[in-house]
């Protein structure tokens, strides 16, 4: 059964740098083909697909948010990370990390989401 | 990029209902559609792929139809787990994005 778990800070300071991890068991992030990517929810919002990170490590970022994104892999321990830095307000919402299986068809499974709140 | 309406936005049913989602988007988008069910504190679930695919364990009353730019999600009986939050996403076009989510609620 393959299961992700987001990791990192709760509270980032405005302007900071945001970073998470995403440790994935019951798979390989070097599986071929496979991509691992970034979600998040505003509170009481619709979901944002912020990027992905293939097991080559080319990563593809959300043009909205590419400026400040940078997203890699850790073979050593099986992880994914986000770093998104300059962060502001409206960066607070629950981050996921996701499994794409599927050549860019579906993300299955997700992690169970961390809520990551800018504020001073 | 490709905006996703879903409609309703929220939809009270009881169990034994029958209910229809819809997702419409601004362009065609071919079949790529999925769909998810999300519950509160949980991470979303995959329900179906390829807008009519049925995901592996996903019980048989959820079906998906369309292509193009209309797509509808269908529970042909309701069941007290399914009270939850759906999302449809397009993977036809770069960035994939979402719908803003259809909760269901018990009436």
């Amino acid at each position: 059964q393959v299961q992700l778990q987001e990791s990192g800070p709760r509270l980032v300071k405005p302007s900071e740098t945001l970073s998470l991890t995403c440790t994935v068991s019951g798979d390989s992030i070097t599986s071929d083909g496979y991509s691992w990517n970034w979600i998040r929810q505003p509170a009481g919002k619709g979901l944002e697909w912020i990027g992905r990170v293939y097991s080559n490590a080319v990563a593809n970022y959300s043009p909205s948010l590419q400026s400040r994104l940078t997203m890699s892999l850790d073979t050593s321990k099986n992880q994914f990370s986000l770093r998104l830095n300059s962060v502001t307000a409206a960066d607070t919402a629950v981050y996921y990390c996701a499994r794409d299986p599927s050549f860019g068809r579906w993300l299955d499974p997700w992690g169970q989401g961390t809520q990551v709140i800018v504020s001073p | 990029a490709i905006q996703l309406t879903q409609s309703p936005s929220s939809l009270s049913a009881s169990a034994g209902d029958r209910v229809t989602i819809t997702c419409r988007a601004s362009q065609g988008i071919a079949s790529a559609v999925a769909w998810y069910q999300q519950k509160p504190g949980m991470g979303p679930k995959l329900l179906i792929y390829d807008a009519s695919r049925l995901e592996r364990g996903v019980p048989s009353r959820f079906s998906g139809r369309g292509s193009g730019t209309d797509f509808t999600l269908t529970i042909s009986s309701l069941q007290p787990e399914d009270f939850a939050t759906y999302f449809c996403q397009q993977f036809n076009s770069f960035p994939p994005t979402f719908g803003q989510g259809t909760r269901l609620e018990i009436k």
